[in-house]
Order: C-alpha cells, then structure tokens, then sequence
C-alpha cells in the first residue's frame, strides 16, 4: 500500500508570496493533520481534517490554512510568507480519531524557504 | 495542557551499546504513546506504540513500556548499530479528553552511534 505522499518535496518562495502545498493520504485513511518542524520551535500542529471537517486547529496565524476533499487528499496554504515560515511542513494520515484508529503515518514532507 | 518532555542530546554511543531515551508525559486523559524515528532528509516513521497502561509497544529490536504511574515511556535498545543513528521523537495523542488524534511532541533525541 503506497504511504503518505506530499508534493511538490522542495520549494523556494520570497517573502509576500504565497504558497499551497499537497498531501495524498495512505488509502483508506480519512484523518489528514499537518505539522510545521523548524530547528527553534521542533514539531508544532497545524490542523487536524477528517472527513472535510477541520476537527482541531493549532495556534498559528490565520495566514495559515487548509482544507480536505472527499477522497481525503489535503492542502494547506500560507499567504503573505514570512521569513519565519521557512520549514519542513509534515503531513500525517491516520484511520480516523480516536484509541486504535489515531495512529498517524507521515509523508516525507515539504521543504519551504522563504527569501 | 499536555506535554511531553525528552532527555537531551545528542546522545553518543558505540555499536552493540545499550541505549536509553528518557520520555516523560503529562496528559489530563488516556493518551496512546509513540516513538517516532527521523532519519535526515526524510519525514517521520513510526517506531513503535502502547495504547493503555503496561502495554510495551516492540519494533526492530526497540521496546517502550506505557507507565502510567511515572508518566513514562522510556525506548530502550539491546544493542545499537551505526544505522540507528537518527532523531528519535516521542509523541502523545490524548484522543480521549478531546476526541482529537493532534499529536504532541518532545523535543527529539539525536542518536549518533559509531563504528
């Protein structure tokens, strides 16, 4: 069964731009969330989706923002980058939520950098 | 609010050493534990998990056992080889109090191990 898939793998972007990246769950998966890993701040959440619904949301600006399909694939969007977006943005997939099913598998990430 | 705290590093051991990563939590439900692995370059993959109480989650010669009564989820390794060497994160899911899979993070341990 083919993992979590994110594209595009690397990205370079200057800062007022925007940027929207994409994440294709492990087949059958239904939760989508997403995490932002930079050196300072380590692995912080984004969002969780699962089933087109945003179900929890991290305490990031509302430049950051995302949404899920019907068949599960997501993306996330940044506006207005900042140099401090600069990260390896982590996209998980899981079952569903909740005990035996909230096990989360990652992609490989996108790498952003902010010029 | 929940949080999980990792032993520093990097840690720095020879092959065919015993390792311990220390893991500690605090969660206000019944959170399922994780370990996870970063290899460079690469996303996250799962290690392993315990989902309640005494539950010793087992992977690739790596163990961790769910204490609930010290709040711990130490990974312990018999015998390291230099292809261990990585960042190694250990993560809580308190689905239970918020009926959320959002995943919480350590810091991450580096692992190096030499020849």
């Amino acid at each position: 069964k083919a993992g979590v898939t994110q594209t595009p793998r690397y990205l370079i972007k200057t800062r007022g731009q925007q940027v929207t990246l994409s994440c294709s769950p492990i087949s059958g998966h239904r939760s989508v969330s997403w995490y932002q890993q930079t050196p300072g701040q380590g692995l912080q959440f984004l969002f969780e989706y699962f089933s087109e619904t945003q179900r929890n949301k991290g305490n990031f600006p509302g430049r950051f923002s995302g949404r899920q399909f019907s068949n599960s694939r997501s993306e996330m969007n940044v506006s207005t980058l900042e140099l401090g977006d600069s990260a390896l943005y982590l996209c998980a997939s899981s079952l569903a939520v909740g005990a035996n099913t909230d096990t989360q598998y990652f992609g490989p990430g996108t790498r952003l950098t902010v010029l | 609010g929940d949080s999980v705290t990792q032993m520093e590093g990097p840690v720095t051991l020879s092959e065919e050493a015993f390792l311990t990563i220390n893991c500690t939590y605090t969660a206000t439900g019944y959170p399922s534990l994780f370990w996870y692995v970063q290899y460079p370059g690469e996303g996250l993959q799962l290690l392993l998990k315990a989902t309640k109480a005494d539950d010793k989650g087992s992977n690739k010669g790596f163990e961790a056992t769910y204490r609930k009564e010290t709040t711990s989820f130490h990974l312990e390794k018999g015998s390291v080889q230099v292809s261990d060497s990585a960042v190694y994160f250990c993560a809580l899911s308190d689905h239970g109090s918020s009926n959320t899979g959002k995943l919480i993070f350590g810091q991450g341990t580096t692992l190096q191990v030499k020849p």
